[in-house]
């Protein structure tokens, strides 16, 4: 049978529309959060970051919103470009200084496409 | 800059073979990871160096070995593959503070008969 793991989150919307993406995070420790791109056959991309002192923070075409309450993150994606199809992950810091500098953890992603 | 750079870009490797990923950063980046990353999953740390001489474990380190003896190179080795080993792998890096963006080098797929 197939994994699980196979099954993928996917989001489809056409050109022009926006977009959000969720992703529900672990640890209500994580103090910093980024949301990658991920482009087929392609190392993942940097699209935007968040600490957890925000709630929100604006890039071009894309906001990450935090809610520390519920323990979710999402990317909204304003006038999403067929170029922007590719896997979105969230990935979070958990904090707590030390040895855990710079140790992410990677949601599973969620496949965007983008129709013409 | 050339950023983040692995080689190879594909192996197949025979089970019990050996073999070494290369992982290269020209931004005097302190920190460097590997991650593998199966189909259809996100990534899953296997070690990280927070500069040379110094590497830790992190989330899925059996089965590997890293070493870095300068600020520029990460390699991982893989002693005895196994076809769980099967797996797309990233390099990456960033500056010393702690939470601060990783860049991800282009990725090694690799596979094990």
């Amino acid at each position: 049978g197939e994994s699980v793991g196979l099954h993928l989150p996917t989001l489809s919307v056409q050109e022009g529309d926006n977009s959000i993406i969720n992703c529900a995070y672990s640890n209500s420790a994580s103090d910093y959060f980024i949301w990658y791109k991920q482009e087929s056959g392609k190392g993942p991309q940097f699209i935007i970051d968040i600490r957890s002192n925000m709630d929100k923070r604006q890039g071009q075409r894309v906001t990450v919103l935090l809610n520390k309450t519920v323990k979710h993150l999402s990317l909204q994606i304003a006038a999403t470009q067929p170029g922007d199809s590719a896997v979105y992950f969230c990935a979070e810091n958990k904090g707590g200084g030390g040895t855990s500098y710079g140790k992410l953890t990677f949601g599973q992603g969620t496949i965007l496409t983008v129709h013409p | 800059n050339a950023g983040v750079t692995q080689t190879p870009k594909f192996r197949i490797l025979k089970i019990g073979q050996s073999m070494t990923l290369q992982c290269t950063q020209d931004m005097n980046h302190n920190y460097m990871y590997w991650y593998r990353q199966d189909p259809g999953m996100g990534l899953k740390l296997i070690y990280y160096s927070v500069g040379a001489g110094i590497t830790d474990k992190g989330e899925v380190p059996n089965g590997y070995n890293v070493s870095r003896s300068t600020t520029e190179d990460f390699p991982l080795r893989l002693e005895l593959a196994a076809p769980s080993q099967t797996s797309v792998y990233f390099c990456a890096s960033s500056y010393e503070t702690g939470g601060e963006t990783q860049y991800f080098g282009p990725g090694t797929r690799l596979l094990v008969l």
